[in-house]
């Protein structure tokens, strides 16, 4: 199973939007809505952003957004603040019953 | 609060074995699927394998890296997750995280560095 795709890095100023896009195929991000998109601090566990493509866990912020069409997954954040620069991953179930995730997207913000 | 917290973590010669333990509380424990991700030094996540609850068959299931050589299993007496690794190579050099699985990775515990160097 391969890694899905996504850019390795992003950047942004405070108070802007930036889109992290997240490619695989048919039998992961196309075939199940069980997208997940995590954000990792240096040196901290992986923190659950965006679940079932679109959903936010309680406690996350709404500037938070998510969205699929076909094979691509994309996380959204606006009103970008120093806080979220960190390394963000998808992660889609698959065809094989198992978990394959991204490679990592780090965010600079400027 | 869901706490998850990650023991047995070590240095191991390649070609041995090693134990890691999760200890859970806060939740249901023995209705939980759960999941082993680890991470290698500077690299992404990457899934290892799960362990079903009992009502859901018990069953596991691996990454093709790691099976055959890693086994799941868990202690719902004891609110418990293991990973058990064997015939362990440098690659398998990560932090090891343990979560809680549904339709995502819900809580992860804090992780346990594995280094499998001679």
């Amino acid at each position: 199973q391969s890694a899905l795709t996504q850019p390795a890095s992003v950047s942004g100023s405070p108070g802007q939007s930036i889109t992290i896009s997240c490619t695989g195929t048919s039998s992961d991000v196309g075939g199940y809505n069980s997208v997940s998109w995590y954000q990792q601090h240096p040196g901290k566990a992986p923190k659950l952003m965006i679940y079932d493509v679109s959903n936010r866990p309680s406690g996350v912020s709404n500037r938070f957004s998510g969205s699929k069409s076909g094979n691509t997954a994309s996380l959204t954040i606006s009103g970008l603040q120093a806080e979220d620069e960190a390394d963000y991953y998808c992660s889609s179930y698959t065809s094989s019953s198992t978990w394959v995730f991204g490679g990592g997207t780090k965010l600079t913000v400027l | 609060e869901v706490q998850l917290v990650e023991s047995g973590g070590g240095l191991v010669k390649p070609g041995g074995s090693l134990r890691l333990s999760c200890a859970a509380s806060g939740f249901t424990f023995s209705n939980a699927w759960m999941s082993w991700v680890r991470q290698a030094p500077g690299k992404g996540l990457e899934w290892v394998g799960r362990i079903r609850s009992k009502t859901g068959g018990g069953t596991t299931d691996y990454a093709a890296p790691v099976k055959g050589r890693f086994t799941i299993s868990r202690d719902d007496s004891k609110n418990t997750l293991y990973l058990q690794m064997s015939s362990l190579k440098t690659e398998d050099t990560a932090v090891y995280y343990c979560t809680t699985e549904t339709t995502r990775f819900d809580y992860w515990g804090q992780g346990t560095l594995v280094t499998v160097s001679s």
